[in-house]
């Protein structure tokens, strides 16, 4: 059972433009909500992280929405540019410190 | 300050036989998870220690297992290998858990053939 959902599968945005990854959660007992991102041949590397007492957080040109009603948060990249272009995985963990991840974005970023 | 350091990068076995993989934290981070890497799968969680104790589980067979030592060092082993266990393998190491910022190493990439 997958148990955080994300989409799109790939994504490829021009270079300036917004790109937006959507991730939606069915477990109520998720308190920490991180953004990964992955080079090919790297691990992954934490981008931007929040938790549900909050609806967005921004860090310069990354920012997380976050809608606790709908159990859905999302990635929004502005400016995007080339060096973006990399793998996103959301990620969830619950109270019991186990952590569940998106299947994964693939962003690419045409100049 | 050196980063998450996980050896070998790449290993071959063949199905049946077990593995060992190692995993050395950052400097003074107490916590090391282990995460599955695969195409059809995606991450998943394997374990977690802290302070040469499991602390969390994934829902894997027990052929999965690891352990931590006093120097905060991992390891993880697979008995008796299977085809679908081919996957890069990652640890990532943080202060206190899977809570705090976690950092991940390179992955070791385990082919079984």
């Amino acid at each position: 059972q997958q148990q955080v959902k994300q989409s799109p599968q790939s994504l490829i945005v021009q270079k300036g433009g917004i790109s937006i990854i959507n991730c939606a959660y069915e477990n109520t007992a998720f308190d920490y909500f991180p953004w990964y991102q992955q080079f090919p041949g790297k691990g992954p590397a934490l981008l931007i992280a929040i938790r549900p007492d909050v609806s967005e957080k921004k860090e310069g040109r990354f920012t997380i929405s976050f809608n606790k009603s709908a159990k859905q948060f999302s990635l929004h990249i502005m400016d995007s540019q080339p060096g973006d272009s990399a793998t996103y995985f959301c990620a969830a963990l619950n109270t019991g410190n186990q952590f569940y991840f998106g299947t994964g974005t693939s962003l690419t970023v045409i100049p | 300050k050196a980063g998450v350091t996980q050896t070998p990068r790449y290993l071959i076995k063949t199905r049946g036989q077990q593995v060992t993989l190692s995993c050395s934290p950052i400097s003074g981070h107490r916590s090391v998870s282990w995460y599955q890497q695969t195409p059809g799968q995606g991450l998943q969680f394997l374990f977690e220690y802290f302070s040469e104790t499991q602390r969390n589980k994934g829902n894997f067979p027990g052929r999965f297992s690891g352990r931590q030592f006093s120097n905060s060092r991992s390891e993880m082993n697979v008995s008796t290998l299977e085809l679908g266990d081919s996957a890069l393998y990652l640890c990532a190491s943080s202060l206190t858990g899977p809570g705090g910022e976690q950092y991940f190493g390179p992955g070791t990439r385990l082919t079984v053939t």
